[in-house]
């Protein structure tokens, strides 16, 4: 089976730009859950989505925002960016939900910078 | 709210060596899962090694184990006969129900000398 894609794998933006993340599960996991790391926050949960709806989302304000789609795939979209949001996201993808007693498969992660 | 501490940003250890890289938590639940992730270079995170809290039995995955020490809240990771390929940042994670997501701590970064 395939991993867990991402794409970008970099991008560049500059302050309030609005940008798009892309993350495509291992096949038939229709768990999908984003973090955002930072060297000074480590890695934080902005949402878990699955079979289409959000189970749970983190502290982070509602410029953040995902959705998932009928074949699992993800996206989170970032809107106004400032520039503390340059971080590296990463979502990962589990059978169901995310977390409890499922291993949650990682992929390789977007590296946003914000300029 | 839980959290995960972990003590030791970095950690050196020489090859073929054994290291213990320590993690502690703080819950009020009784049932949870602990986690180690691997993060090497290449960014691609793995789990390690899982715990459920209610098994008082340590996991073990080959060279990795756990001390889980559930009163004392801690749950440390054990590598044995380090290799070159084990240098990676460590992260210690938690899951509980009340939350239902995983909490990671800030990671240990571990060189492996040759």
């Amino acid at each position: 089976k395939a991993g867990v894609t991402q794409t970008p794998r970099y991008l560049i933006k500059t302050r309030g730009q609005q940008v798009t993340l892309s993350c495509s599960p291992i096949s038939g996991h229709r768990s999908v859950s984003w973090y955002q790391q930072t060297p000074g926050q480590g890695l934080q949960f902005l949402f878990e989505y699955f079979s289409e709806t959000q189970r749970n989302k983190g502290n982070f304000p509602g410029r953040f925002s995902g959705r998932q789609f009928s074949n699992s795939r993800s996206e989170m979209n970032v809107s106004t960016l400032e520039l503390g949001d340059s971080a590296l996201y990463l979502c990962a993808s589990s059978e169901t939900n995310g977390g409890y007693n499922n291993e949650q498969f990682f992929g390789p992660g977007t590296r946003l910078t914000v300029l | 709210a839980q959290t995960v501490t972990q003590s030791q940003p970095e950690m050196s250890v020489q090859e073929a060596e054994t290291v213990t890289l320590s993690c502690t938590y703080d819950t009020s639940e009784s049932d949870y899962y602990l986690f180690w992730y691997k993060q090497p270079p290449s960014r691609q995170m793995i789990l390690v090694i899982r715990q459920e809290a209610y098994k008082q039995q340590n996991a073990t995955e080959n060279r990795f184990s756990v001390n889980f020490q559930k009163a004392a809240k801690s749950f440390s990771l054990k590598i044995s006969d380090s290799q070159l390929g084990d240098a990676a940042m460590y992260f210690c994670a938690y899951w509980g129900s009340r939350d239902d997501k995983i909490i990671f701590g800030k990671g240990t970064r571990l060189h492996i000398l040759p």
